[in-house]
């Protein structure tokens, strides 16, 4: 199984910064990669598929982006309603795998 | 609108079974593949189980394996996972969420969830 690592767990940000999360695959994979959103006692919402493009409804202020086994999510201006946990997802190679979560909170 | 409604959970002792249900709505139902996610408490994300849309065909977590089975009846839009032999660590909210694509791993819409809880 592909394992997906993601730094850093947590982060501590203003609103307006430019916040840069990390998934680090332990094998090289496609462009088969996503990212996702889960606020508080919420369902997870998809934000991110094929490494780099927005789900509809999805702020610009989002981006993905990476290859081989280093993908990034950036949130170029942190807003208060991104406090959340963000996840990656391998969905090329079986088993499709998560990351341990990235959680974001607001300073 | 795509909409996705789980039941079924609840508490069961070890070594019970539970079958949860999800209905789904908005969408072509049996053009999709689905697909179970669970999230233990205070916990990251675990893929469980999926079934395609193109020939049904079946994949499965080795946590789950040979324990859980999905399956789908595109008549009535829903999707099921029959959970047998349930172990604690089995606690989870569990999500129904379908797929990009027929053959597809990629979740586009998720359930609320559904919290199954294996306790004595």
């Amino acid at each position: 199984d592909i394992q997906m690592t993601q730094s850093p767990s947590s982060l501590s940000a203003s609103v307006g910064d430019r916040v840069t999360i990390t998934c680090r695959a332990s094998q090289g994979i496609n462009a088969w990669f996503a990212w996702y959103q889960q606020k508080p006692d919420k369902a997870p919402k998809s934000l991110i598929y094929a490494t780099s493009n927005l789900e509809s409804g999805v702020p610009s202020r989002f981006s993905g982006s990476g290859s081989g086994t280093d993908f990034t999510l950036t949130i170029s201006s942190l807003q208060p309603e991104d406090f959340a946990t963000y996840y990656c997802q391998q969905y090329g190679s079986y088993p499709p795998t998560f990351g341990g979560g990235t959680k974001v909170e607001i300073k | 609108e795509v909409q996705l409604l789980e039941s079924g959970g609840g508490l069961v002792q070890p070594g019970g079974s539970l079958r949860l249900s999800c209905a789904g709505s908005g969408f072509t139902f049996s053009n999709y593949a689905l697909n179970w996610v669970r999230q233990a408490p205070g916990k990251g994300l675990e893929w469980v189980s999926s079934i395609f849309g193109s020939d049904g065909s079946t994949y499965y977590a080795d946590s789950v394996k040979g324990r859980f089975t999905i399956s789908r009846d595109n008549s009535r839009n829903t999707v099921y996972l029959q959970m047998n032999t349930l172990r604690a660590e089995d606690t989870a909210v569990y999500y129904c969420a379908k797929a990009w694509g027929s053959v597809s791993y990629y979740i586009d819409y998720w359930g609320q969830g559904t919290l199954v809880t294996v306790s004595s």
